[in-house]
């Protein structure tokens, strides 16, 4: 079946834009997480949703960042006024209570900011 | 608060050898522990995960692991590498008391010569 995807791939963005990343988990999946792994890096947590419940977003860096999941499904991540640490590649992940929530991830955004 | 250490950032062993990757935790309640690799060029993939019950679980490409509670660690091995074994490898934690933050661990970069 179909697997975790995202969009865009690459964005190359001027400081100070804003950007738009998104996550289409696996469907029926009730989780979904957001990552950061900048180069060389490991992952850093930013926010997941569950159902339902209020998200969890005590990793997001700074309020530049936000995210919203729209109708238990689709998810978007929101970078104002980028800058140059945004630089990183952000992953999607999605899990189910029925697989003991392992997480199955996107191939990611590579976000560059010149 | 959650946290994971993955001592050594590389690990080099020779083909055929056994090989051990460190991962260490720290949860509030009882850990859900995880491994992840992440082939050159690849998205994230699961590889194993302990829940409960035996200590020793086996996973995907031959790896297994064994958690230990009084040592708090959660290491990965494989009776024998392969240089397709090559990739990153990261631990991941969370506990059980309802959240579903997950906390990865910085990665350790296996190197398996020939």
């Amino acid at each position: 079946g179909a697997g975790v995807s995202q969009s865009p791939s690459n964005k190359v963005t001027e400081k100070g834009k804003d950007v738009e990343l998104r996550c289409d988990p696996i469907s029926g999946h009730t989780a979904l997480y957001w990552y950061r792994q900048s180069l060389g890096q490991g992952l850093e947590f930013l926010i997941y949703f569950q159902g339902n419940s209020a998200p969890d977003k005590s990793g997001l860096p700074s309020d530049r960042f936000s995210a919203e999941r729209t109708g238990g499904s689709v998810s978007t991540l929101t970078i104002q006024r980028t800058q140059q640490e945004d630089s990183a590649v952000y992953l999607c992940a999605s899990s189910s209570p029925h697989t003991l929530y392992e997480q199955y991830f996107g191939p990611g955004t590579r976000l560059t900011v010149t | 608060a959650q946290s994971v250490a993955q001592p050594e950032d590389q690990v080099n062993v020779a083909e055929g050898n056994p090989l051990t990757v460190k991962c260490t935790y720290s949860v509030s309640g009882n850990p859900y522990l995880f491994w992840y690799v992440q082939y050159p060029n690849r998205g994230l993939q699961f590889l194993l995960k302990y829940i409960t019950g035996d200590n020793l679980v086996k996973g995907s490409y031959g790896f297994e692991a064994e958690f230990n509670k009084s040592q708090t660690s959660f290491h990965l091995k494989k009776p024998s590498a392969l240089v397709s074994d090559s990739a990153l490898y990261f631990c991941a934690v969370r506990d059980d008391t309802g959240g579903f933050k997950t906390i990865f661990g910085a990665g350790t970069r296996l190197f398996v010569k020939a």
